[in-house]
């Protein structure tokens, strides 16, 4: 089945250093992935998705590229914020009518002043 | 931005009884989700629906029942509530109109005595 892994559960950074938080999957379909934010006590959030493969696409200062020779969809951002202090999880679909997504294991980005 | 809201926000149940979580939207999305959340663990698929009347088991059913009386409405339900089954539970929609992005609600703690 389908599987997604991300390696570091918690990553801690000073406010306006690079962050990478990696992501890689496995599936027998045609990727379409995506990064979700959850801030502390709220909701999980869209925060980027693709499909293409070697295709950058970015939003709100985050960026992503889907490698599928390397099955990877890495987020980057090259300069943190306090603001981006949350959860990040990355996400399979398995591009069927019901849109079923696998989630990773979360990664938790803390940000430091 | 979809609107997505669960009731109760909290949950505090005694095990062996029975707990009804719900899900109500307003965006008209065919297929709804529940999840629940654990550390460790990101988001794990419990039960979806494709439309009204219709449930399908996720990747961890058991122990959990849904109910899709309306486009609208998501339940899942609880019948013999354990103390693993303590999480955080959220309800997403979405479908092909939202380009596959999933909408989620504000979540439910359920903590099982």
């Amino acid at each position: 089945g389908d599987s997604v892994t991300q390696t570091e559960g918690l990553v801690t950074l000073t406010k306006g250093l690079p962050v990478m938080l990696n992501c890689t999957y496995q599936t027998t379909y045609s990727p379409f992935l995506f990064w979700y934010v959850q801030h502390l006590n709220e909701a999980p959030k869209l925060l980027l998705k693709s499909s293409t493969d070697n295709k950058r696409t970015e939003h709100q200062g985050f960026y992503a590229t889907l490698h599928k020779s390397s099955s990877s969809f890495h987020l980057q951002k090259s300069s943190v914020q306090l603001s981006d202090s949350a959860l990040y999880f990355c996400a399979l679909s398995d591009r069927g009518s019901f849109n079923k997504l696998t989630f990773g294991a979360g990664t938790r980005l803390a940000v430091c002043p | 931005e979809a609107a997505v809201t669960q009731s109760p926000r909290n949950k505090v149940a005694v095990t062996g009884g029975k707990v009804t979580l719900s899900c109500n939207q307003t965006n008209n999305h065919n297929n709804m989700y529940w999840y629940r959340q654990d550390t460790g663990h990101g988001l794990r698929l419990i039960h979806y629906s494709y439309g009204a009347g219709s449930t399908e088991k996720g990747d961890i059913p058991d122990g959990y029942k849904a109910s899709r009386p309306s486009q609208e409405n998501f339940s899942l339900i609880l019948e013999l509530a354990t103390p693993s089954q303590t999480s955080v539970y959220f309800c997403a929609s979405g479908d092909a109109q939202s380009q596959d992005t999933q909408y989620f609600g504000p979540g439910t703690r359920l903590l099982v005595l």
